[in-house]
């Protein structure tokens, strides 16, 4: 298996813009987890599927951040509009059950000019 | 409330010598898991100890886990410069990897 796939690796952007964050699970996994990476907040969960069903969101720091999942291979993270603050690295992961390991994509490094 | 507090932020050691990290948790777990994340990538699943285990092995790392105090410990014996990463614990079902512990072994 290719393991997570995330799209773009980067992406650059400027304030007020439109960015979508795609992620691709490990087939065969039920479970899905979005999480933003800084250094002054370490690793922080934004939002997790399970069955394609969101689970628990509260972690998504507000109504410019949207995700969906409309199927079992596909999963989009959407920010609109785009703000210099949320410059950060995007990671996917997934897993066969949400309470076992999680296999991480490489992430997407989103920088906000 | 944040489950999967690593301690300490950051750890320096010489090639050769062993590491330890800890992890404290707040409520009842059915399991603990720990990862690792090399610089500008994703974390990767190390090990997952079970409630019901004290300690567990795999190569080089020991997981121990007491419940009575919510905490776990991973030790690195024998550390090796690519052991050079971040690391974090992760309590069952609650998704919050913190900061991680950051490791740096000199060669």
């Amino acid at each position: 298996d290719a393991g997570v796939i995330q799209s773009p690796r980067h992406e650059v952007t400027e304030m007020g813009q439109e960015v979508t964050l795609r992620c691709k699970p490990i087939s065969g996994h039920n479970s899905l987890f979005w999480y933003r990476q800084t250094m002054m907040r370490g690793l922080e969960l934004l939002i997790y599927f399970n069955n394609n069903v969101p689970i628990d969101d509260s972690g998504m720091p507000e109504d410019r951040f949207s995700a969906k999942m409309p199927n079992a291979s596909f999963s989009t993270l959407k920010i609109q509009p785009s703000e210099p603050r949320d410059s950060a690295v995007y990671f996917c992961a997934s897993s066969k059950d949400r309470f076992l390991e999680q296999y991480f994509g490489p992430g997407t490094r989103l920088t906000v000019t | 409330s944040q489950q999967g507090e690593e301690d300490p932020q950051a750890l320096s050691i010489q090639e050769g010598e062993n590491a330890t990290m800890n992890c404290s948790y707040k409520t009842s777990i059915n399991n603990l898991q720990w990862y690792r994340q090399n610089s500008g990538r994703g974390l990767v699943h190390l090990i997952l100890i079970r409630s019901n285990e004290r300690e567990k092995h795999s190569g080089r790392l020991r997981v121990t886990l007491d419940t009575s105090k919510k905490s776990s410990s991973l030790l690195i014996t024998a550390s090796r410069a690519a052991d050079t990463a971040s690391y974090f614990c992760a309590a069952e079902g609650q998704f919050y990897f913190g900061t991680g512990t950051s490791l740096t072994v000199i060669p």
